[in-house]
């Protein structure tokens, strides 16, 4: 099955700075990769997603980089906000018209953004 | 529009009893997930279903763990005879559609066993 790494665990940045959060995969036949915050006493939030037939997506302050061949991404926050600190993951999953199997997640980023 | 709802937010049940938690999915989604959380880590796949279907269990303990999505009312994740390693925060995802569309998350019900 699927194996998802993350890293690294904490991050911490000052505010203003940019947060660059990475993750590897193994199984080749993923194709959808989306990120999630989440906040302490609440469920994850989708912030981004890419798909494999795309190399880099971006949302204001939020990008996404994806490299099937090494099977890595990555999740760059630039000008970082106190309201950015939370946890967050990465996930990758199979997708297809007729369905898609569970997600499966990085053990997540603790994001610290130091005022 | 309400996002994924989830209740009871907080389950605390004795060890031997049984634990019902519950997921109404957002207006229009057909497709449910359940995952579960332990403390520090990611969320942990357990469940797929549709209205009627169970669609993927792999991540599912093989005993004392059911799922079911009726066609009327919410999905139900049922544990039967709790032990204290069932202790995490469960949280269900919809989808509009299975293959396409992104999961949007509830908030979790956190399950204390005593």
């Amino acid at each position: 099955g699927e194996n998802v790494e993350q890293h690294p665990s904490t991050l911490s940045v000052q505010e203003g700075d940019s947060a660059v959060i990475k993750c590897t995969y193994s199984d080749s036949a993923s194709n959808y990769f989306p990120w999630y915050k989440q906040e302490l006493g609440k469920g994850p939030q989708l912030i981004i997603d890419i798909r494999s037939n795309v190399g880099e997506k971006k949302d204001q302050r939020i990008a996404v980089t994806l490299n099937k061949t090494a099977k890595h991404f990555s999740l760059h926050i630039t000008e970082t906000q106190p309201e950015d600190s939370a946890v967050y993951f990465c996930a990758a999953s199979i997708r297809s018209g007729g369905g898609a199997d569970g997600l499966t997640f990085g053990k997540g980023t603790h994001l610290i953004i130091q005022p | 529009n309400a996002g994924v709802m989830q209740n009871p937010r907080h389950l605390v049940r004795r060890r031997g009893q049984e634990a019902r938690l519950r997921c109404s999915p957002m207006k229009g989604h057909s497709h449910v997930y359940w995952y579960r959380q332990l403390p520090e880590e990611g969320l942990k796949f357990m469940v797929y279903l549709q209205k009627e279907n169970i669609i993927d269990e792999s991540g599912m303990p093989k005993e004392r763990f059911s799922a079911e999505f009726p066609k009327e009312g919410p999905s139900i994740l049922r544990i039967q005879q709790v032990v204290r390693g069932d202790s995490a925060a469960y949280f269900c995802a919809s989808s509009p559609k299975g293959g396409e569309q992104p999961q949007h998350f509830g908030d979790g019900t956190r399950l204390s066993i005593l």
